[in-house]
């Protein structure tokens, strides 16, 4: 079975633009969770989707949105970009999410710059 | 609230050296409980889960962690160190679809 994909691997951005990233789970996967990863605050939960509904949202300001399409693959969007948002964000996907047991796998991430 | 902290942001053994990285969870309901590795440039892999099977857990690589109630504990060790086992270590606590992260521990293993 094919991981998690996430694409692009890299992405550089100026301050004040828009960025959208994507994610693949593993087939027959339905939960698809994003992660941010920095240096000074470590791995954060943005929000986790669920057959096209967003079930759990993380601490993040309104900037940061996702959605979820009908064959499980997500997409997350930052808009007006600051140098804060730099960071490597992580897509995870599990089977339903139902439950705390259930694993999340996650793939190689996205790497934004954000000048 | 759940939360777990790892003791160590940077831990170094030796090659043959036995590997020790700590982590202690906060919750108030059984807590379950994943050790993640992230090798450079990569996205985490899962190496373990507790799910309250057994306190002993065994993962992959020849790593296993303890669960250990009394002393809110979960501790992953390996008894022989490798050079290929030069990564970060995120021990993690699930709540219900999201996961808390630790710091990290970055592990350096000296030939």
């Amino acid at each position: 079975k094919a991981g998690v994909t996430q694409t692009p691997r890299y992405l550089i951005k100026t301050r004040g633009q828009q960025v959208t990233l994507s994610c693949s789970p593993i087939s027959g996967h339905r939960s698809v969770s994003w992660y941010q990863q920095t240096p000074g605050q470590g791995l954060q939960f943005l929000f986790e989707y669920f057959s096209e509904t967003q079930r759990n949202k993380g601490n993040f300001p309104g900037r940061f949105s996702g959605r979820q399409f009908s064959n499980s693959r997500s997409e997350m969007n930052v808009s007006t970009l600051e140098l804060g948002d730099s960071a490597l964000y992580l897509c995870a996907s599990s089977m339903s999410g139902q439950g705390s047991t259930d694993t999340q796998y996650f793939g190689p991430g996205t790497r934004l710059t954000v000048l | 609230a759940q939360s777990v902290t790892q003791l160590g942001s940077h831990v170094s053994v030796s090659e043959g050296a036995l590997v020790l990285l700590r982590c202690n969870y906060s919750s108030s309901v059984p807590p379950y409980l994943f050790w993640y590795v992230q090798y450079p440039n990569q996205g985490l892999q899962l190496l373990l889960k507790y799910t309250s099977a057994a306190t002993l857990v065994k993962g992959i690589n020849g790593f296993e962690a303890e669960f250990k109630k009394s002393e809110t504990s979960f501790h992953l060790t390996k008894p022989s160190a490798h050079m290929s086992d030069a990564a970060e270590y995120f021990c993690a606590v699930s709540k219900a679809q999201k996961l808390v992260f630790g710091q990290g521990t970055r592990l350096t293993i000296n030939p």
